[in-house]
């Protein structure tokens, strides 16, 4: 099975600062790639799909790159609200692995 | 709009079986695939299985010996049963609406069921 593999597990940045996730897959899955954040509490959000579709709604700050095995989530000026654990999963068969997440605060 | 909504025994006794229900409206359940995910308190997220409109399912490797899951369209809803529970399979456990195309776009609320004697 296709394992998910994020990094870092933790990250502290400042208000405004430029935030990039990378999620790798243990094989190829094309672009067949979702973020999801979830803030404490509450229910997973998708963010973005097929790598680097914006979900409708999701502030443009986010965005999605990549293919094949490497992929990255951005937001490029960090605002508080954006305070969550972010996770990556493959879309494209099962298992739907998901990443281990990545959890942003604000320093 | 589409909602998800899981039910069933918020506690579970060890060895026996866990089973939720997840009834969507909104939606017709016979169009995409719907799934279930669950999160153990300060933990990630798992992915539990799919089950499609016409029956057919795929399920975690790690859990298929234990799992099934079916769906009802007469009642736009969709199951889960996992037998020989242990403490391990306490958790929150969403239901979800799946695409390859698009992920899981919506979800439930989320359900906690506690395996305790």
């Amino acid at each position: 099975d296709i394992q998910m593999t994020q990094s870092p597990s933790s990250l502290s940045a400042s208000v405004g600062d430029r935030v990039t996730i990378t999620c790798r897959a243990s094989q190829g899955i094309r672009n067949y790639l979702a973020w999801y954040q979830q803030k404490p509490g509450q229910v997973p959000k998708l963010l973005i799909y097929t790598a680097s579709t914006l979900q409708s709604g999701v502030p443009s700050r986010f965005s999605g790159s990549g293919s094949g095995t490497d992929f990255t989530l951005t937001i490029s000026s960090l605002q508080p609200e954006d305070v969550a654990t972010y996770y990556c999963q493959k879309c494209d068969s099962a298992p739907l692995t998901f990443g281990g997440g990545t959890k942003v605060e604000i320093k | 709009q589409v909602q998800l909504q899981e039910s069933g025994p918020g506690l579970v006794r060890p060895s026996e079986t866990l089973s939720l229900t997840c009834t969507v409206s909104g939606a017709s359940i016979s169009s995409y695939y719907w799934t279930w995910v669950r999160q153990p308190a300060g933990k990630g997220l798992e992915w539990i299985g799919r089950v499609y409109s016409g029956g057919a399912t795929d399920y975690n490797p790690s859990l298929k010996n234990r799992l099934t899951m079916s769906i009802d369209t007469s009642k736009n809803q969709f199951s889960l049963k996992l037998s020989s529970v242990t403490a391990a399979d306490t958790a929150v456990y969403y239901c979800a609406r799946g695409s390859t195309t698009w992920g899981f776009v919506y979800w439930g609320q989320g359900t906690l069921v506690t395996v305790s004697s």
